[in-house]
């Protein structure tokens, strides 16, 4: 497999539920990156990481916990969601630097009921 | 904090005709990078041009190239002899010093046979 990918594609789950979101870049890549994004709403960074640290936390509940566990290789912990967290969650991968093209994965679209 | 603003939910075109999509941005900053990010429907968002601010020169990239206003922070996207394939959600970016990219709301384009 090349690029950035997602699992699962499609999520459902109730709001005593945990599940986690994947996602795995092959690039060689050192940042990862989960993004929100919502109806009629930008895209909303959630978490950065870089070398497998976390760099960047915007305010995020934490109902979302993030894990990196390698540079290949970032996860989004579900758990007690509310129906207001439906959306496309994104993940992006660069090589790390200011200025680097972010890959994108084709996202998880989740629904909490 | 860095704003990204689109200030045209939908635009539409002609096949074969030029659109231009805007895009304008606030920041303190004279060293940043913008982008311009292209979301087809149900496929993975990619990048389509960028621009480093300390260059003067316009980006081109085939079809597409930008009008960039440093001092009038302004970004808009001109897409040539449009296709079919240009249907997509466009967002304009914003990256600065981190890894962070700011979107703005996106601009849904359209395109006529």
């Amino acid at each position: 497999e090349t690029g950035v990918t997602q699992t699962p594609r499609h999520l459902v789950m109730g709001m005593t539920n945990k599940k986690s979101l994947k996602c795995e870049q092959h690039l060689g890549h050192n940042a990862m990156y989960w993004y929100k994004q919502s109806a009629k709403k930008p895209l909303e960074l959630m978490f950065v990481y870089s070398l497998e640290e976390r760099v960047e936390n915007n305010s995020v509940p934490s109902r979302f916990s993030p894990e990196c566990p390698n540079s290949s290789h970032l996860f989004l912990h579900l758990h007690t969601l509310q129906p207001e967290d439906s959306a496309l969650y994104l993940c992006a991968s660069s090589p790390g630097l200011a200025g680097d093209e972010q890959y994108f994965g084709p996202g998880t679209r989740l629904t909490v009921t | 904090a860095q704003t990204v603003t689109q200030s045209q939910p939908e635009m539409s075109v002609q096949e074969a005709e030029t659109v231009t999509l805007s895009c304008t941005y606030d920041t303190s900053e004279s060293d940043y990078y913008l982008f311009w990010y292209k979301q087809p429907p149900s496929r993975q968002m990619i990048l389509v041009i960028r621009q480093e601010a300390y260059k003067q020169q316009n980006a081109t990239e085939n079809r597409f190239s930008v009008n960039f206003q440093k001092a009038a922070k302004s970004f808009s996207l001109k897409i040539s002899d449009s296709q079919l394939g240009d249907a997509a959600m466009y967002f304009c970016a914003y990256n600065q010093g981190a890894q962070k990219l700011v979107f703005g709301q996106g601009t849904r384009l359209t395109i006529n046979p």
